[in-house]
């Protein structure tokens, strides 16, 4: 089974540029999640989506940053115009099912990120 | 608010030592706690878990037991290998969020 792609790997742009990162969840799964990993320290969500459906946006400055997931498949994650403290690791996971409900957890699989330098 | 706290690496062990991660959680209520893994270039993978307390999650050799008592999930292994080199994250989740602690690099020398 293929897992969570993400691409580019690597993305190198000068502040106030824009730019977009691509997600491919494992097929079949419904909920789709956006992590920022700074270095030094532990992802933080960005975003969830439930099939095509926003979840939890609290944590997406969205003053810059705006997320789809057009027919509830692959998701693109848009940063415009980026600052320096964008850089960091932007991860993608995915997971069967929805990951509400306190008791509920549903495995999260991860792709490798796209690391991100903002100069 | 819920958090995840982890020993600060990086840490440098010889083949075959023993290994402990201390990660400690404040949370209400029973969250579930995750040992995560990042080897190099790799995604995150879920290595172990446990949803209540007093559970021993284990996997790959690695162990970690929930205490209530003392909020802790320590991560632990007997014997590590160079194989093992990475970084570990401990991860809480509650309330539909998985929380995640700062990471600890382990680098394991032959």
């Amino acid at each position: 089974e293929a897992g969570v792609a993400q691409s580019p790997r690597y993305k190198i742009i000068e502040k106030r540029q824009s730019v977009a990162f691509w997600c491919n969840p494992i097929s079949g799964h419904a909920t789709l999640y956006w992590y920022q990993q700074i270095l030094g320290q532990g992802p933080k969500l960005l975003i969830q989506f439930q099939n095509n459906g926003v979840v939890d946006d609290s944590q997406l400055p969205k003053d810059r940053f705006s997320a789809e997931r057009l027919k509830g498949v692959d998701s693109t994650l848009k940063i415009q115009p980026a600052k320096l403290e964008d850089s960091a690791v932007y991860l993608c996971a995915s997971s069967a099912g929805s990951s509400g409900g306190a008791s509920s957890y549903n495995e999260q699989f991860f792709g490798p990120g796209t690391r991100l330098t903002v100069l | 608010g819920n958090s995840v706290t982890q020993m600060e690496g990086p840490v440098t062990l010889s083949e075959e030592a023993f290994l402990t991660i201390n990660c400690t959680y404040t949370a209400t209520g029973y969250p579930s706690l995750f040992w995560y893994v990042q080897y190099p270039g790799e995604g995150l993978q879920l290595l172990l878990k446990a949803t209540k307390a007093d559970d021993k999650g284990s996997n790959k050799g690695f162990e970690a037991t929930y205490r209530k008592e003392t909020t802790s999930f320590h991560l632990e292994k007997g014997s590590v290998q160079v194989s093992d080199s990475a970084v570990y994250f401990c991860a809480l989740y509650q309330g539909g969020k998985l929380i995640f602690g700062q990471g600890t690099e382990l680098s394991v020398k032959p």
